[in-house]
């Protein structure tokens, strides 16, 4: 069945850097756009950023642009999320989502999250 | 690029019909027939309802309807049963080639 696992998630100290991960099985990883979306425990979703099935295209939020960036090895069925320059306000848990299809919107499957918390 | 404005909370009683609505702008939901509805329990990962404006993935009941008009979607819930109650979120694609959710509705069964 279609599965997505994050991983990567822990505690740093404001300014620092990390890398989440996402394993992808179940389906054609290398034919569907990617997205990651984050939520602050206790509060909403927050779109962070998509790539294109080939890599190819990216877009991310304002909130995170400069400092976040999305990647993918579809060698590997896996996305990443590089987080640089961390804050406080980044504290969340980090979802990776499969687009339904490569033209219109919907994500029908996502991962069960994983947790970024920074603090001094 | 703000999100989307949605009520903080509706409620109704079982087998009552309630509906959600989610405003943008002509950037966003007015724009595009990108809109997009996610069913959150507490503690689980959101669950796509309504793609592409009204559109239900395999599997959602016929109970779970999306519409659109103008910068203004909804979703309405037919036959409210308890296993409805959640946190329910849009998402809209939008003109900078990016994808805002609204704030979240907390749906009540009474």
């Amino acid at each position: 069945q279609v599965q997505l696992v994050e991983s990567g998630g822990g505690v740093v100290q404001p300014g620092t850097s990390l890398r989440l991960s996402c394993a992808a099985s179940g389906f054609t990883f290398s034919t569907y756009a990617m997205h990651w979306v984050r939520q602050v425990p206790g509060k909403g979703l927050e779109w962070v950023a998509i790539i294109s099935y080939d890599g190819n295209h990216i877009y991310s939020a304002d909130s995170v642009q400069g400092r976040f960036t999305i990647s993918r090895d579809n060698s590997k069925n896996t996305l990443y999320l590089q987080l640089n320059s961390l804050r406080v306000e980044d504290t969340a848990l980090y979802y990776c989502a499969k687009a339904r299809a490569n033209y219109g919107g919907g994500n029908d499957c996502w991962g069960q999250g994983t947790l970024v918390t920074v603090s001094s | 690029q703000s999100a989307l404005n949605q009520p903080a909370s509706v409620s109704g009683s079982p087998g009552q019909s309630i509906t959600i609505s989610c405003t943008g702008t002509s950037s966003d939901i007015g724009g595009y027939n990108f809109v997009s509805w996610y069913q959150q329990h507490p503690g689980k990962a959101p669950k796509l309802m309504i793609y592409d404006v009204s559109n239900r993935p395999s599997g959602i009941s016929n109970r779970f309807s999306g519409s659109k008009s103008g910068n203004t979607a909804s979703l309405t819930v037919s036959g409210l049963q308890a296993e409805d109650e959640a946190v329910y979120y849009c998402n809209s694609y939008t003109s900078s080639s990016t994808w805002v959710f609204g704030g979240g509705t907390k749906l009540t069964v009474l």
